[in-house]
C-alpha cells in the first residue's frame, strides 16, 4: 500500500525557515516524480513544486520560486520542502503527492504550517 | 503559468440533481485535465484523468469531457456522499495549476 507521511509543520515567525519532510513507503520511491501542494485556511488547493524521479529537474509556482526548495533522498525514500522567508500567507496545510503517468495518484495526510508572530 | 478558471465557486443542490462544473484554461492544454474531489480535513482524491477517463472504482454518475481550453465535469445524480469540493487541475505544463474549486453543498 502506498503511504506518504508528511512531518515538520509547526508555528514559525514571519521571515523564518522550515523544512518539511514526506516519508514514502509501499512503492519504489526513486521511480516517481513527487510534488508539494498546499491548502491555506478557507482557500483552495495551490500547486507548489515538482521534482523528477532522479532529482535532476525541479519546477516551482511563482508564489514560492526563490523562497522554497524541493529535494529528495532516494536512498531514504524521503521528499523535502525547504521553506524560507516565510510569510503569513504561507500558512497552510502542506501535502506531498505522487504522480504516475502525468497525474496525481497518491497523497499524504498533510502537515500544518503556521506563520505568525 | 497556465490559469484554470473554474466555475461556479459554489453551488447548492439536492440529492439526485444533475451538477455541472466548468473549467477554462488560459491556453490549449489538449486533454491534460484531472478532476479531484476533496472532503473537509482529508486529502484530495482523483476521480477523472485525461479529461474523461474515470478512475477505477469511481461511480459512473461522474463524468468529464472537453479538450483544448474548455472542460466540463458532471455528476448526473448527486448522492449524499458527493457533497464536497471539486477541483480541476491542468497537467499539461509545469507548474501544474488548480482551478479555484467548486464547493457542492446540500440544499
Amino acid at each position: 500500500e502506498v503511504q506518504l507521511v508528511e512531518s515538520g509543520g509547526h508555528l514559525v515567525q514571519p521571515g523564518g525557515s522550515l523544512r518539511l519532510s514526506c516519508a514514502a513507503s509501499g512503492f519504489t520511491f526513486r521511480m516517481y516524480s513527487m510534488h508539494w501542494v498546499r491548502e491555506a485556511p478557507g482557500k483552495g488547493l495551490e500547486y507548489l513544486s515538482v521534482i523528477t524521479h532522479n532529482g535532476r529537474s525541479t519546477n516551482y509556482a511563482a508564489s514560492v520560486k526563490g523562497r522554497f526548495t524541493i529535494s529528495r533522498d532516494n536512498s531514504n525514500n524521503t521528499l523535502f520542502l525547504q521553506m524560507g522567508s516565510l510569510r503569513p500567507e504561507d500558512t497552510a496545510v502542506y501535502y506531498c503527492a505522487r504522480s504516475n503517468n502525468g497525474y496525481f495518484d497518491s497523497w499524504g495526510q498533510g502537515t500544518l504550517v503556521t506563520v505568525s508572530s | 503559468d497556465i490559469q484554470m478558471t473554474q466555475s461556479p465557486s459554489s453551488l447548492t443542490a439536492s440529492v439526485e440533481d444533475r451538477v455541472t462544473i466548468t473549467c477554462r484554461a488560459s491556453q490549449d492544454i489538449r486533454n491534460d485535465v484531472g478532476w479531484y474531489q476533496q472532503k473537509p480535513g482529508t486529502a484530495p482524491k482523483r476521480l477523472i484523468y485525461a479529461s474523461s477517463t474515470l478512475d477505477s472504482g469511481v461511480p459512473s454518475r461522474f463524468s468529464g469531457s472537453g479538450s483544448g481550453t474548455q472542460f466540463i465535469f458532471t455528476i448526473t445524480s448527486l448522492q449524499p456522499e458527493d457533497f464536497a469540493t471539486y477541483y480541476c487541475v491542468q497537467h499539461n505544463t509545469y507548474p501544474w495549476t488548480f482551478g479555484q474549486g467548486t464547493k457542492v453543498e446540500i440544499k
